[in-house]
């Protein structure tokens, strides 16, 4: 079974509207963390957001913010007033917490074009 | 303070040949790791190491070999490559602290496109 489900390929968002990309994640570890992470079309992997398994609260930063649904297993990106700059492809991950390694599952990513 | 470097950036070989993609970092990171990325496919983790002297294999270790001897460094070789290892290749760093924000959070070099023709 997949550990990390995206399951839209490409989003398309007009400029300062916010949009949700969609993270669903399969664990029986109790102790995990999810991540978000953007590619550009440079290609580089940038960290964007981290939400831990027993955080109470729904991880923000500045215009991101991690919508974490731990009962329905999902960790939802949202962006808010989106910008010409955050057209990419985004990528949901999880750690699980269970063996040393501190290793990450990658979902495929979501393409997102933002439209001016 | 460079974060994780990777050399090179590009690379054509021939069936058969094999090289050495390099990795370093200089965050003090106990946790190193390589993945390849294929179209469609996002990352998949192929050689990991928890710290100096300690390797394992990931998800898809076949036809590569690494070795840790220093904190900063892991190294991925190719014995002998195939087009099938036609691949973006990331290495990564993250924090080996046991509680914090950012436990586990995955610091990425730049990638190395290799082509196998």
């Amino acid at each position: 079974a997949q550990k990390i489900t995206q399951t839209q390929p490409g989003m398309f968002v007009q400029e300062k509207e916010a949009v949700t990309l969609d993270c669903t994640y399969d664990t029986s570890d109790p102790s995990y963390g999810l991540f978000w992470y953007k590619q550009p079309s440079s290609g580089e992997m940038i960290f964007l957001i981290y939400q831990g398994s027993y955080d109470q609260q729904n991880a923000t930063e500045g215009r991101y913010s991690l919508n974490f649904q731990k009962a329905r297993k999902s960790a939802n990106l949202v962006i808010s007033a989106s910008q010409l700059g955050d057209s990419a492809m985004y990528f949901c991950a999880m750690r699980e917490d269970s063996g040393s390694a501190r290793q990450l599952t990658f979902g495929s990513g979501t393409q997102l074009t933002v439209l001016p | 303070n460079a974060g994780v470097t990777q050399t090179p950036k590009f690379q054509v070989l021939k069936t058969g040949q094999s090289m050495t993609l390099q990795c370093a970092q200089d965050m003090n990171h106990e946790y190193m790791s390589w993945y390849r990325q294929d179209p469609g496919m996002g990352l998949r983790l192929i050689h990991y190491s928890v710290g100096a002297g300690i390797t394992d294999q990931g998800e898809v270790p076949n036809g590569y070999n690494v070795s840790r001897s220093t904190t900063e460094d892991f190294p991925l070789r190719l014995l002998s490559a195939a087009p099938s290892q036609t691949s973006v290749y990331f290495c990564a760093s993250s924090y080996s602290g046991l509680a914090g924000p950012r436990v586990g959070t995955q610091y990425f070099g730049p990638g190395t496109r290799l082509t196998v023709l």
